[in-house]
């Protein structure tokens, strides 16, 4: 079984407008993390947010908030009044921390912001 | 100053011949890995050291090396480059026991490989 899945190969937004891409993850490990990176054309991978699995409060970090439901096992990122500069690839990634230690990727999800 | 910094940025090189790329965090990190990336964007974890020692060993040829000099220094080395093994490659560093905000994963700028 996959250990992470975005189902969004690309999305497209208006300009100023909220999106959300989906991501939901697989594990049987009670303490994990939960991150999304952002992939701009440039190539670079740069870290955006973080949740924790016994964080009480979806993370925040400025535009972007991870909309965590964990009895569903999903840990959406949404990205609030939308730029043209977050056009790029965003990935969701898991790091179980009692089983291997090992990060978990998805196939990402390619975001296209339209002005 | 780059938290984690991988050289060169870009390698183009024919196909037979051997290559390394470099890697160094100054993060602190005891942990760095390696990985792939393919033309679909697809990431796939190839090592990671721990401290310098190998503790992932994804399925990967013989032909990829990985070297950790000390636990800020990851390099690969790649004999016998084949057409296939053009990719962009990520190196990366966390902490292995970080708590909450310390388990995230940085990553270098990528070196875009390309064999002709």
């Amino acid at each position: 079984a996959q250990k992470i899945t975005q189902t969004q190969p690309g999305m497209f937004v208006q300009e100023k407008e909220a999106v959300t891409l989906d991501c939901t993850y697989d594990t049987s490990d009670p303490s994990y993390g939960l991150f999304w990176y952002k992939q701009p054309s440039s190539g670079e991978m740069i870290f955006l947010i973080y949740q924790g699995s016994y964080d009480q409060q979806n993370a925040t970090e400025g535009r972007y908030s991870l909309n965590f439901q964990k009895a569903r096992k999903s840990a959406n990122l949404v990205i609030s009044a939308s730029q043209l500069g977050d056009s790029a690839m965003y990935f969701c990634a898991m790091r179980e921390i009692n089983t291997g230690n090992q990060f978990y990727f998805g196939t990402g999800t390619s975001l296209t912001v339209i002005p | 100053d780059t938290a984690v910094s991988q050289t060169p940025k870009y390698l183009v090189t024919q196909m037979g011949n051997d290559k390394s790329i470099k890697c160094e965090q100054n993060l602190g990190h005891d942990t760095m890995y390696w990985y792939k990336q393919d033309s679909k964007k697809f990431l796939k974890i190839m090592f990671s050291y721990n401290n310098k020692e190998l503790i992932i060993n994804e399925t990967v040829p013989n032909r990829f090396s990985p070297k950790s000099p000390d636990k800020a220094h990851l390099n690969l080395h790649i004999n016998s480059l084949e057409l296939g093994d053009s990719a962009v490659y990520f190196c990366a560093s966390s902490l292995r026991d970080g708590a909450g905000a310390k388990n995230i994963q940085y990553f270098g700028a990528g070196t875009r490989l390309s064999v002709l």
